[in-house]
């Protein structure tokens, strides 16, 4: 399967603990994003990488979420603290020079 | 404030008929507009593109139309079929706000059902 996964599918974390994801992107892609998505809502943009520069960062992205992407291939998305309000479906996309972005199945997080 | 509307949060549309999705946005810097599609516990599937210059763009089943002037696009998809149903999402790229310059920004979604 060449498209892009993503692990784990499903994440349930207490308050307060730390959780981290992973994306790997479709191998010949160079931009790697990351969305937010709940109930009821589309798609919310968070961050985006152009090779392992992280270039555009939404004012979504609060100081407990970090992401890196260090060789420009996979990347991990960090959420440190986590809060209830953190629960959603996060989801990564890639593309490749910004053309249509692919996306994977999600995580899903549910903060308990 | 939502720069990405779908107005219609569900549409039924019979089997072999064709089913029209809008879709309307307020920011003039969006430069490229998608199509989604969505099942449940999935992640979104691309379905068509198309560019602010160009005004339809075709691939099999389904067109999208922009009409700039009204900041509005739409996606035709002729003749439904069973497997359609879906929650359909439109999103842009280019805006100053949200997505920035390459991130998308998205519509609600419209959920639409082919009956047969």
């Amino acid at each position: 399967d060449t498209g892009v996964s993503q692990n784990p599918r499903h994440k349930i974390t207490k308050r307060g603990q730390n959780v981290t994801f992973r994306c790997d992107p479709i191998s010949e892609h160079n931009r790697l994003y990351w969305y937010r998505q709940t109930l009821g809502q589309g798609p919310e943009f968070l961050t985006y990488f152009q090779n392992e520069a992280q270039l555009e960062k939404s004012r979504l992205l609060s100081d407990r979420f970090s992401a890196e992407r260090p060789k420009g291939s996979f990347s991990t998305l960090e959420i440190q603290r986590t809060e209830q309000g953190d629960s959603a479906m996060y989801l990564c996309a890639s593309s490749f020079a910004g053309r249509s972005q692919y996306f994977g199945p999600g995580t899903r997080l549910t903060v308990t | 404030d939502q720069q990405v509307k779908q107005n219609s949060p569900s549409l039924s549309v019979q089997e072999g008929r064709i089913s029209i999705l809008n879709c309307d946005y307020t920011n003039s810097m969006f430069d490229y507009f998608l199509w989604y599609k969505k099942y449940p516990a999935e992640g979104p599937t691309f379905l068509i593109s198309i560019s602010s210059i160009k005004d339809k763009n075709e691939d099999g089943r389904f067109t999208v139309f922009l009409n700039k002037s009204a900041k509005h696009l739409s996606l035709h998809i002729v003749p439904s079929q069973p497997g359609d149903s879906a929650v359909y999402f439109c999103a842009a790229r280019g805006g100053t706000q949200g997505g920035g310059a390459d991130g998308l920004t998205f519509g609600k979604g419209t959920h639409l059902i082919i009956q047969p």
